[in-house]
């Protein structure tokens, strides 16, 4: 079974650019996720989609943040104009449900630097 | 806003020693979960407990759940040089209708060969 696939793996910019990362999830997962993981800290929820409609995202600061997820599969997330705190690994992850839990499956993460 | 928050944030042990990892969270869980993130890589999910569960086990990995206390404990037995990573408890809170799985900020575990 394929992985979570995202790119780019890596990519660094200018504060004010815009830039734009792709995910993937594994076939057949309704759910998807968006993570902001900066340093030394634990995953922050960005967003999440449940097939292709929005069901949570609160922390998304939407001044500068979009995401989408066209035909229930494929996503993207879009930070336009980028700061300098927006550094991080942004991760994408896809879950399943199993029992009475949910599984979640995470791609390698975009780790972007803001100069 | 993260739910959990793990104790130690950082462990250092001898190979073989246990390492033993805890959560305390705020709000009422449907779940919680533990992940894995070794460095440069991606987060692995290694093992659920529900609500209504109090221990569970999977091979040299021993979790507890403590609903009256909002606590869970990770329990590591004979660690290895490759158990060195970041480890995340995440919830999932009880009265969400959708399956929003919120991390804590993570316990950094070194094992020494």
């Amino acid at each position: 079974e394929a992985g979570v696939a995202q790119s780019p793996r890596y990519k660094i910019i200018e504060k004010r650019q815009s830039v734009a990362f792709w995910c993937n999830p594994i076939s057949g997962h309704a759910t998807l996720y968006w993570y902001q993981q900066i340093l030394g800290q634990g995953p922050k929820l960005l967003i999440q989609f449940q097939n292709n409609g929005v069901v949570d995202d609160s922390q998304l600061p939407k001044d500068r943040f979009s995401a989408e997820r066209l035909k229930g599969v494929d996503s993207t997330l879009k930070i336009q104009p980028a700061k300098l705190e927006d550094s991080a690994v942004y991760l994408c992850a896809s879950s399943i449900r199993r029992g009475q839990g949910v599984e979640q499956f995470f791609g390698p993460g975009t780790r972007l630097t803001v100069l | 806003s993260q739910q959990g928050e793990e104790d130690p944030q950082a462990l250092s042990i001898q190979e073989g020693e246990n390492a033993t990892m805890n959560c305390s969270y705020k709000t009422s869980i449907n779940n919680l979960q533990w992940y894995r993130q070794n460095s440069g890589r991606g987060l692995v999910h290694l093992i659920l407990i529900r609500s209504n569960e109090r221990e569970k086990h999977s091979g040299r990995l021993r979790v507890t759940l403590d609903t009256s206390k909002k606590s869970s404990s990770l329990l590591i037995t004979a660690s290895r040089a490759a158990d060195t990573a970041s480890y995340f408890c995440a919830t999932v809170p009880r009265g969400t209708s959708y399956d929003k799985v919120i991390f804590g900020p993570g316990t950094s575990l070194s094992v020494i060969p």
